[in-house]
């Protein structure tokens, strides 16, 4: 069954320095979308940055990159320079293989940047 | 508006009470979502519309769950003789659904607790 495992329940980080989000995930379907999250304490889910299977570079959104590795199946998230309004919760997603419209998610990971 | 909107945003109802939850999708979206989130979880998928109708329709809990989506555009998610274990903050989210990887963008949930 697929499934999205996020090992870090919560982690700090000091303003303006790097943060890796980890995220595995588990397929035997060969194509598939990898999506990132971002949910402020407001509750608004706010989407960061897509990868599809298939795509050769990293996927790139401002201070947001995705570091994807196909054969270990990871999807770590990779903030640079970090900001206070970065704090949230984090949650890794991916397409079902059965319909492809539909997300299944992990359990997140909530991040605190200390000023 | 530019964004998902939902309302109300927060629902306090007694159980066994029916409850009605709306969605407004963005402009233009083909494509539109149902999301639960319990407190500490990650979301789980409900339903999911293209157009009005609704293909998937595995992830409704019960058959007191029901959803409906009217000249593409509105949804309201019912909730029939609601439980205690129906509370949950409820999403709702859509998308271009030009492609199955466009990413979904989230409303501000609803709040539902039931006392």
């Amino acid at each position: 069954a697929q499934k999205i495992t996020q090992t870090q329940p919560g982690m700090f980080v000091q303003e303006k320095e790097a943060v890796t989000l980890d995220c595995t995930y588990d397929t035997s379907d060969p194509s598939y979308g990898l999506f990132w999250y971002k949910q402020p304490s407001s509750g608004e889910m706010i989407f960061l940055i897509y990868q599809g299977s298939y795509d050769q570079q990293n996927a790139t959104e401002g201070r947001y990159s995705l570091n994807f590795q196909k054969a270990r199946k990871s999807a770590n998230l990779v903030i640079s320079a970090s900001q206070l309004g970065d704090s949230a919760m984090y949650f890794c997603a991916m397409t079902d293989a059965g319909n492809n419209r539909k997300l299944i998610w992990g359990l997140g990971t909530s991040l605190a940047v200390n000023p | 508006g530019a964004g998902v909107s939902q309302s109300p945003s927060n629902k306090v109802t007694e159980k066994g009470k029916d409850v009605e939850l709306r969605c407004d999708p963005i402009s233009g979206h083909t494509a539109l979502y149902w999301y639960r989130q319990s407190l500490g979880q990650g979301l789980e998928f409900l339903i999911y519309f293209q157009g009005n109708s609704a293909p998937d329709k595995s992830g409704l809990p019960s058959d007191r769950f029901s959803a409906e989506r009217t000249g593409g555009s509105v949804s309201t998610l019912t909730i029939q003789r609601t439980q205690q274990e129906d509370s949950a903050v409820y999403l709702c989210a859509s998308s271009l659904g030009s492609t199955v990887f466009q990413p979904q963008h989230f409303g501000d949930g609803t709040r539902l607790s039931i006392l």
